[in-house]
């Protein structure tokens, strides 16, 4: 099993252009994540899906745009990219289950550089 | 709204010492607290996690955690670290509101020196 799987694993973008970032599972996951991660200040929720068709608003979800057409894709979206988003952006995935699951299994993540 | 720290940013041990991180959180009922870890150029993997039971949860790669509900922490301990153990460690709590959201802490950054 791959896992979870992240395209592209860096890029660097110019102010302004617009790229997306794929994230894919394999591990039929009702719930996918994506997270960014700054130093010093840990990872922090952009948006995330409970379901294919579903999507809301994390904790930082403000100049970014997700979809989740399939069960085993989430997108993440800039529409036009600013310097303070660059960032390492961590996908994830977890399965809905019962308490005592809530594992999240992490993409090894995708480094944007924005200039 | 729920909140982790971690108080320590940056820790440096030589190989054999003992290791403990804090981590507290801000929530007083029922929680559920995770370790990941973060080893360079790798994706966060599980250490361990806490939802109910015993207060000493062991992990993986001898890395044990105390859950102490009287001071809102969830420590991680190892009794001798390694230089692979070289790494950032987050502290996570499971959101409220669900959907297994998990709110991290900011991170320590551990180096460990042969």
């Amino acid at each position: 099993n791959a896992g979870v799987t992240q395209t592209p694993k860096f890029r660097v973008l110019k102010t302004g252009q617009s790229m997306t970032l794929l994230c894919a599972q394999d591990m039929n996951h009702e719930y996918m994540y994506w997270y960014r991660q700054d130093p010093g200040m840990g990872l922090r929720l952009i948006h995330y899906s409970v379901g294919e068709g579903t999507t809301a608003k994390g904790e930082v979800p403000d100049g970014y745009n997700v979809s989740r057409l399939k069960k085993q894709n989430f997108l993440l979206g800039l529409e036009s990219a600013a310097p303070s988003q660059t960032s390492v952006y961590f996908c994830a995935s977890s399965s809905a289950g019962g308490p005592n699951t809530g594992e999240l299994f992490f993409g090894e993540g995708s480094r944007l550089t924005v200039l | 709204a729920q909140s982790v720290s971690q108080h320590n940013h940056h820790v440096i041990l030589s190989e054999a010492a003992s290791l403990e991180l804090g981590c507290n959180y801000s929530y007083g009922g029922t929680v559920n607290l995770f370790w990941y870890v973060q080893y360079p150029g790798q994706h966060l993997q599980l250490l361990l996690k806490y939802f109910s039971g015993d207060p000493l949860v062991k992990g993986i790669k001898g890395f044990e955690a105390e859950f102490i509900k009287s001071k809102f922490s969830f420590n991680l301990r190892k009794p001798s670290v390694q230089w692979s153990d070289t790494a950032e460690y987050f502290c996570a709590v499971k959101d409220l509101w669900g959907y297994n959201k998990l709110i991290f802490g900011a991170g320590t950054r551990l180096a460990v020196h042969p």
